[in-house]
């Protein structure tokens, strides 16, 4: 089992209300990472890090935010949610500094805009 | 348009049957991997084949990689029930970031 972990698991919101997914690694992994899927799709990168302080946008335009202020906390942040939000959030990271490649995911949150 | 695809979506078998899943994709890449997804949670990591690489083994599971048809083949013999699940490819590549692009997906049911 991988060490990374995801808060709330479940989330039901109004449309407007500001909203902060939680992500946290025990592993000391350099990078993070968040995706959104929709039920039964692909994963579509929204954010990734590098490291502290680094933060870059993904492949999928997002309204959210990110922040890494600390190596093991990268929390996602959207301040108005929508009901086009209500999708599956996933949050993964890696350990470059040891040219590994893989990526270990945490359980997902999902999320739905009333 | 998708960096990989994947066929079929879905595959239904009976149990120790063998199940075979193909992964296409576009560009070069640095290396290609594996990830199951079991019904609404996170993905695991299953394999990792590296461009240089043509076939890798991890217990039931055999992947192959053949780079100038840029296409890669999952195969899990002597299939469980707890095999069910969605299975990804992914492929990197290779610049700054370690930046992973997933294909669609199979959906794997294997019955009892």
């Amino acid at each position: 089992e991988a060490d990374i972990y995801q808060t709330p698991r479940y989330l039901v919101i109004g449309t407007g209300k500001k909203i902060t997914l939680e992500c946290s690694q025990t592993m000391g992994h350099d990078k993070m990472y968040w995706y959104q899927q929709d039920p039964g799709m692909e994963l579509h990168l929204i954010h990734y890090s590098y490291g502290v302080n680094s933060t870059e946008k993904g492949d999928l335009s997002s309204e959210s935010t990110v922040s890494r202020i600390r190596t093991e906390h990268f929390p996602l942040t959207l301040e108005s949610a929508r009901p086009s939000h209500t999708s599956q959030y996933l949050c993964a990271s890696s350990d470059w500094r040891r040219s590994s490649y893989e990526q270990y995911f945490g359980p997902g949150t999902r999320l739905t805009v009333t | 348009s998708q960096q990989g695809e994947e066929d079929p979506q879905a595959l239904s078998i009976q149990e120790g049957e063998n199940a075979t899943m193909n992964c296409s994709y576009k560009t070069s890449i640095n290396n290609l991997q594996w990830y199951r997804q079991n019904s609404g949670r996170g993905l695991v990591h299953l394999i990792l084949i590296r461009s240089n690489e043509r076939e890798k083994h991890s217990g039931r599971l055999r992947v192959t990689l053949d780079t100038s048809k840029k296409s890669s083949s999952l195969l899990i013999t002597a299939s469980r029930a707890a095999d069910t699940a969605s299975y990804f490819c992914a492929t990197d590549l290779g610049a700054s970031g370690s930046r992973l692009t997933f294909g669609e997906g199979t959906q794997l049911t294997v019955n009892p």
